[in-house]
C-alpha cells in the first residue's frame, strides 16, 4: 500500500532530552512537510524539503531540527531547546509544491513528562 | 499579508440537513485553495481543491465547495449531512511568495441524529 508512515503514535519525554520523530513515503513525493499542531489552531510549518538533501525552516523551526537524506525519510527531532514541545505532529507529503494535494501521516502525539 | 480565516469555531447540523463551513482568504494573485477534514487522533485528509476553472468544485463523500472570487471565500457544503461528517474541517490557501499552505484555524462539525 502507498502512503505515510509516522511513528511513534504516541512518545513520552523527559524534559532536557532530544527525541526524532519519524516519517516514511513510498509515495515517491519530492516534497515532504512537518507540521505542529495545538488544540484550537491551525497547522503550523515547521520545517519542510523540496528535495533531497535540502530544507528550510517553516513558521516554528526553534527548537526543531530535520534531515533529508533519502527522498522517502524526513525524520523530525524535538531538541531540548524546544521550550513546549507537547503536541500533536503531522508529517505530509506532496508530489510538488503548491499546486497538488498533500498526504499526511496519522501523526505522533508527544507529550513532555 | 495573506491568510485564511474560519469564522466559526464550531457548526452543528441536524443529520439530513444541508451544512456550510464558512472560508474566506487574502492572498496575491489567483489563488490556490484546499479543504481537508480530520478525525480525532488522526491525520488530516484531503477532500477537495480550487486551481482554477468550474467556480463549483466536488470533492469526496459528496462535499462541495463554491469559490467566491469576489468575496474571496471558500465555503465548503454538502446537501445532506450525516452523522459520520462529524470531524474537525480546515480550509487553506497557497502562500504565493513560497507555495507552502497558510491554514484557517480548523472548523469543528457535529451532526446531530
Amino acid at each position: 500500500d502507498g502512503g505515510i508512515t509516522q511513528s511513534p503514535k504516541y512518545l513520552f519525554r523527559k524534559e532536557g532530552q532530544n527525541v526524532t520523530l519519524s516519517c516514511e513515503q513510498n509515495l515517491n513525493h519530492d516534497a515532504m512537510y512537518w507540521y505542529r499542531q495545538d488544540p484550537g489552531q491551525g497547522l503550523r510549518l515547521i520545517y519542510y524539503s523540496q528535495i533531497v538533501n535540502d530544507f528550510q525552516k517553516g513558521d516554528i523551526a526553534e527548537g526543531y531540527s530535520v534531515s533529508r537524506e533519502k527522498k522517502e525519510s524526513f525524520p523530525l527531532t524535538v531538541t531540548s531547546a524546544q521550550k513546549n514541545p507537547t503536541a500533536f505532529y503531522l508529517c505530509a507529503s506532496s508530489h510538488n509544491q503548491g499546486s497538488t494535494e498533500a498526504f499526511f501521516g496519522q501523526g505522533t502525539r508527544l507529550t513532555v513528562v | 499579508a495573506q491568510s485564511v480565516a474560519q469564522p466559526e469555531d464550531q457548526v452543528n447540523v441536524a443529520e439530513g440537513n444541508p451544512l456550510t463551513v464558512k472560508c474566506t482568504y487574502s492572498v496575491s494573485g489567483n489563488p490556490y485553495l484546499f479543504w481537508y477534514v480530520q478525525y480525532p487522533n488522526r491525520g488530516l485528509q484531503f477532500l477537495l481543491k480550487y486551481i482554477t476553472g468550474d467556480n463549483l468544485v466536488k470533492g469526496s463523500y459528496g462535499f462541495e465547495a463554491e469559490f467566491n472570487k469576489s468575496q474571496t471565500s471558500f465555503h465548503l457544503k454538502k446537501p445532506s449531512a450525516l452523522v459520520s461528517d462529524s470531524a474537525l474541517y480546515f480550509c487553506a490557501v497557497r502562500d504565493s511568495s513560497n507555495y507552502q499552505l497558510i491554514w484557517g484555524a480548523g472548523t469543528k462539525l457535529i451532526i446531530k441524529p
